[in-house]
């Protein structure tokens, strides 16, 4: 148990629609990442948020969003949603900015768009 | 900007038997490198990581990889493997100057025989 919980585990939903994704980091951890892993694209940061301020962008769609709360709990909005969406996306966790620091993943929320 | 190579998709080796899976990585300097290992239907769990220093690095679970710069190269490696190590393998590369996000390859699946 890395200590990073998302909820929920499996989201099935339809084309177009919305959905949220949400995150509790570890402990004392400020950091926290998204990850979207697919089979045809692997595993694709996605973005990065320290302290409530977003730290880094990847390759984050413009119909995706996020947040982190002063609680630190992070949520991803995915809206207009299509069938590629589909994915398992992954969120970390860890103590600073820097990369060097080891990430803590959590078990990740599987999204079905239908 | 870094990225990161796995050649090998798939890997089969019996229990017992060494295993190696090759990490190539392309950047200007030095980078962060890392394993980790994703286990069915969990997330990522750190192996091992490389910073500087001495170029052979032992990680958990009786996992070491050796950074060859000559080469590019960052394999993991194990002596012995149990029929637990059967998961997905991932060698991620990060950018010390940058330090925003580290890039994961697209994984190794290693299969083991009874």
């Amino acid at each position: 148990d890395s200590g990073v919980t998302q909820t929920p585990k499996h989201l099935i939903t339809a084309t177009g629609q919305r959905v949220t994704l949400r995150c509790s980091p570890r402990s004392g951890d400020l950091s926290v990442y998204w990850y979207q892993q697919s089979l045809d694209q692997g595993l694709q940061f996605l973005i990065q948020y320290y302290n409530g301020e977003e730290r880094a962008k990847g390759n984050i769609l413009e119909r995706f969003s996020a947040q982190q709360f002063p609680d630190l709990h992070s949520e991803l909005n995915l809206s207009s949603l299509e069938l590629g969406d589909s994915a398992l996306y992954f969120c970390a966790s860890s103590p600073g900015t820097s990369v060097s620091y080891e990430q803590y993943f959590g078990p990740g929320t599987r999204l079905t768009v239908t | 900007a870094q990225s990161v190579t796995q050649p090998d998709i798939h890997i089969t080796v019996s229990e017992g038997a060494s295993l190696e899976l090759r990490c190539n990585y392309s950047y200007g300097a030095t980078p962060y490198l890392f394993w980790y290992v994703q286990s069915p239907g969990q997330g990522l769990q750190l192996l091992l990581k490389y910073f500087s220093g001495d170029t052979l690095v032992q990680g958990i679970k009786g996992f070491e990889a050796e950074f060859k710069r000559s080469q590019s190269s960052f394999n993991l490696r194990k002596p012995s493997v149990h029929w637990s190590d059967a998961a997905e393998y991932f060698c991620a590369v990060g950018a010390p100057v940058r330090d925003d996000k580290i890039i994961f390859g697209k994984g190794t699946r290693l299969h083991i025989l009874p």
